[in-house]
């Protein structure tokens, strides 16, 4: 059962322009929704999150929309740069008991700038 | 220190080997993590570990044994794996449970031959 269901699967943008991806989850007991970049032969880096009780978030040209209403969040890479051609994944969590912190990923979107 | 370092970086296997791959990190996080990762997929979660005790074990196979010796180590044991077994092994530390931010390391490539 996919949890975290992430679109597209992979994006063309070219250099300058806006990535977008998109993210949406059916369990509404998710309150923490983190972006993860992956270059390839490395583990995935943090690159930005969010908790519901926040629409936007920015981090210098990433930017995270959040509606809660709609269980659906996204990320915005502003002025794609070549150096950004990785995987993106979307990931959420819920609020951790005694046993630990396990995110749920989405299938993640293969981004590809071209200069 | 602000990594998660994992070693071996590549590793080659048989079916019958007994193999170990470990994870280190120093920065006091007390939640550590092993998930696997096969090509084009995300991580799949696989055992969990707050203040060195096993909190979660996502069902897997006992050819998997993890370990953690100290706050510090993580290690996953690795014995009479199967050729589906290959793929990329991340190890991932966040400062408690509660930690948001995990911070993955560069992870061990694995190939059962």
């Amino acid at each position: 059962q996919q949890q975290v269901k992430q679109s597209p699967q992979s994006l063309i943008v070219q250099k300058g322009g806006i990535s977008i991806i998109n993210c949406a989850y059916e369990n509404t007991a998710f309150d923490y929704f983190p972006w993860y970049q992956q270059f390839p032969g490395k583990g995935p880096a943090l690159l930005i999150a969010i908790r519901p009780d926040v629409s936007e978030k920015k981090e210098g040209r990433f930017t995270i929309s959040f509606n809660k209403s709609a269980k659906q969040f996204s990320l915005h890479i502003m002025d794609s740069q070549p150096g950004d051609s990785a995987t993106y994944f979307c990931a959420a969590s819920i609020p951790p008991k005694a046993a630990g912190n396990k995110l749920t990923f989405g299938g993640g979107t293969r981004v590809l700038v071209k200069p | 220190d602000t990594e998660v370092t994992q070693t071996p970086k590549h590793l080659v296997m048989g079916m019958t080997n007994k193999k170990s791959l470990k994870c280190e990190q120093h920065m006091g996080h007390r939640a550590m993590y092993w998930y696997k990762q096969k090509a084009k997929k995300p991580p799949e979660l696989m055992f969990v570990y707050s203040y060195e005790k096993l909190s979660i074990n996502e069902s897997v196979p006992s050819r998997f044994s993890p370990e953690c010796p100290n706050s510090s180590l993580l290690n996953l044991h690795l014995h009479a794996l199967q050729p589906e077994d290959s793929a990329l092994y991340l190890c991932a530390s966040s400062q408690t449970i509660y930690g948001t931010g995990y911070t993955f390391g560069s992870g061990t490539r694995l190939t059962v031959v």
